[in-house]
This record gives C-alpha cells, structure tokens and sequence, in this order.
C-alpha cells in the first residue's frame, strides 16, 4: 500500500500569511493527488485535482503543486474562513490513501 | 447535477447487523467506482473500500477486508456497506464518494452509533 505522510499535524498562522502543507508518498503517483478542505461538521471538500488543478469555485488562493511523491498545498495569504482540517488523497492505487491531515488555525 | 445521498443515521447494540446506503445520480453509475470512507470521533478520513457497479468488482483496503462487505445494486444506482456484527469501535461517520470526476463528489455522510 502507498503511505501518504502528511506534515505538520497542525499549524496556527496569521490571517495574510502564507501557509504551505506537504505530502510525500512512500512511492511515485505520479499526479494523482487531490487535496480535501474539511470544516468541523461538513463533508470534506475538493479544492485542488491531479496535483495542481484548482476547482472551479475554489478561491484562487489556494494553489497545488508537486509531482511523483512531493506536494504542496498553499494559501497564499491565510483567511479566517480557511480554518479547517486538510487532507490529501493517492487515488494512483488500490487502496487509496489520504494523508493523516493538518489542522490549520488562526494565531 | 451529481448526487450521492445517504441512508439516515442508525443507533445500533453491539453485534447487531447493518447496512448502509447511498444513492448516485447523475452520472453513468455502471462506469465509476463508488467507495466508502470512514471518519472516527476527532479523527482523520480512511478509506474502507471501492466497488465497480458495473461488475461488482470489489477492492478493500486490508484493514477493512474482515470487517464490512460493500456491494452495489446497478438496477437502483445504489452502494451499500455492511458489517455483521457491530462493535463500539464502528461509531464513526461514514462517507460515501463517488470516482466519477477523480472523488470530486461525496455523500452527506451516515452517523452510526454503536451502544449498549
């Protein structure tokens, strides 16, 4: 199975900061990376598709990159609305994998 | 419009049986895996397991495998998953989502309690 390490656990930042969030899978995926916003009560979200693709509707502040078994999330300046749990996700492989998610907060 | 909607949250003994569902529309339910997502108290996303409506394909992850049977019925577009017997550590929410749009779309997710 693919292990997708996800770090730091959680994180607290100034609102206009820039965050950055990172997975690193224990094998290549090539793109095959999603990013998962989830707030406490609400079905996770997709924000960024194979790696670095934004969803449409998803503010352009968030952004994706990486490739293979490096990836990062970044906020490019950290908004109250952005506190929420991040997740990853290998969808490359049965089984998929989601990383162990960062909980991100405001200082 | 995609949809996937849930069966209701369930309350449930230890060692009862239960069965879960989720309902796709919207897309060709027979040409995308659905899987099944499990969320504990406070905890993180895992995911349990994925079924191929279109020939009942079945891929588990193994710390699931002995735990919960998912299945799908392609008449009435719907994934279902199961377990036999119910314990207290199956308290958790449980997701379904779909492959349909690389796992864009999930359900609104099923509460299960499991108390005596």
């Amino acid at each position: 199975d693919i292990q997708m390490t996800q770090s730091p656990s959680a994180m607290s930042a100034s609102v206009g900061d820039r965050v950055t969030i990172t997975c690193r899978a224990s094998q290549g995926i090539n793109n095959y990376l999603a990013w998962f916003q989830q707030k406490p009560g609400k079905v996770p979200k997709r924000l960024i598709y194979a790696s670095s693709s934004l969803q449409s509707g998803v503010p352009s502040r968030f952004s994706g990159s990486g490739s293979g078994t490096e990836f990062h999330l970044t906020i490019s300046s950290l908004q109250p609305e952005d506190v929420a749990t991040y997740y990853c996700l290998q969808h490359k492989t049965y089984p998929l994998t989601f990383g162990g998610g960062t909980k991100v907060e405001i200082k | 419009e995609v949809q996937l909607v849930q069966s209701g949250a369930e309350v449930k003994e230890p060692g009862e049986s239960l069965k879960i569902s989720c309902k796709a529309s919207g897309y060709r339910f027979t040409s995308y895996w659905i899987g099944w997502v499990r969320q504990m108290p406070g905890k993180g996303l895992e995911w349990m397991g994925i079924v191929y409506p279109g020939d009942s394909d079945t891929r588990y992850n193994p710390s699931f495998q002995r735990q919960v049977t998912i299945s799908a019925d392609k008449s009435i577009t719907t994934a279902y998953l199961q377990w036999n017997s119910l314990g207290a550590s199956d308290t958790a929410m449980y997701y379904c989502v779909s492959a349909y749009d690389d796992y864009a779309y999930w359900g609104q997710g099923t509460l299960v309690t499991v108390s005596s």
